[in-house]
């Protein structure tokens, strides 16, 4: 069965510090991943990657997705207390797009 | 830009009890979906509308009903409410046409139902 698994779970970091956030997954046909932030409500759009390899960047915010060991990385740099939310992979086929748990990450002042 | 729109936000239902939440969307999507999310298993699929006029079954449809009003309109129906259909509920919306692979999603703010 396509499953996506995200960790760590949750993460509590200070102000200016770097984190990685961590999606692995198996699905057939694999077609795209996805990462979402979600703060209080709707989670909203922040990368796809569809190519090994292939570093997507906005701001402090980068990801990489590795299609031959199945993963995806969210690195996030200098962190502020506005990057507290919930982060979400998701990973899709032709057919279907299945999401992680989430990972939770605060930042302290 | 209103983009998706919820109703209601919140909501407590005895068990047993019917309700409908509503979804519109005013981007000209063709593609809409509902969503649920539970604590430490993710946004789960329960119907999608690939389409005007078409409705399929997502991951966890059992206990609910969806109607696709028009192209900006999304409805999902619980017939008969269920302690386990506690959630928070996401309507989604796609610019293309296809399944829940298709694309980039929109997400609505989210409706928290509570079933008693």
């Amino acid at each position: 069965e396509d499953k996506v698994v995200q960790s760590p779970l949750s993460l509590v970091v200070h102000e200016g510090d770097t984190v990685t956030l961590n999606c692995s997954y198996e699905v057939t046909n694999f077609r795209s991943l996805l990462w979402y932030k979600q703060e209080k409500k709707a989670p909203t759009f922040l990368f796809m990657l569809t190519s090994s390899g292939i570093e997507k960047k906005s701001g402090r915010l980068s990801s990489i997705l590795d299609k031959k060991e199945l993963f995806s990385i969210l690195n996030i740099t200098a962190t502020q207390t506005g990057d507290s939310a919930v982060y979400l992979c998701a990973v899709a086929n032709n057919n279907d797009m299945r999401f992680g748990a989430g990972t939770r990450l605060t930042v302290k002042p | 830009n209103a983009g998706v729109t919820q109703t209601p936000k919140f909501q407590v239902l005895k068990t047993g009890q019917s309700m409908t939440l509503q979804c519109a969307q005013d981007m000209n999507h063709n593609s809409m979906y509902w969503y649920r999310q539970d604590p430490g298993m993710g946004l789960r699929l329960i119907y999608y509308s690939a389409s005007e006029g078409t409705t399929d079954k997502g991951e966890v449809p059992n206990g609910y009903n969806v109607s696709r009003l028009n192209k900006r309109e999304f409805s999902l129906r619980l017939e008969s409410a269920a302690p386990s259909q506690t959630s928070v509920y996401f309507c989604a919306s796609s610019s293309t046409s296809g399944g829940p692979g298709a694309n980039v999603l929109t997400f609505g703010a989210g409706s928290r139902l509570t079933v008693l």
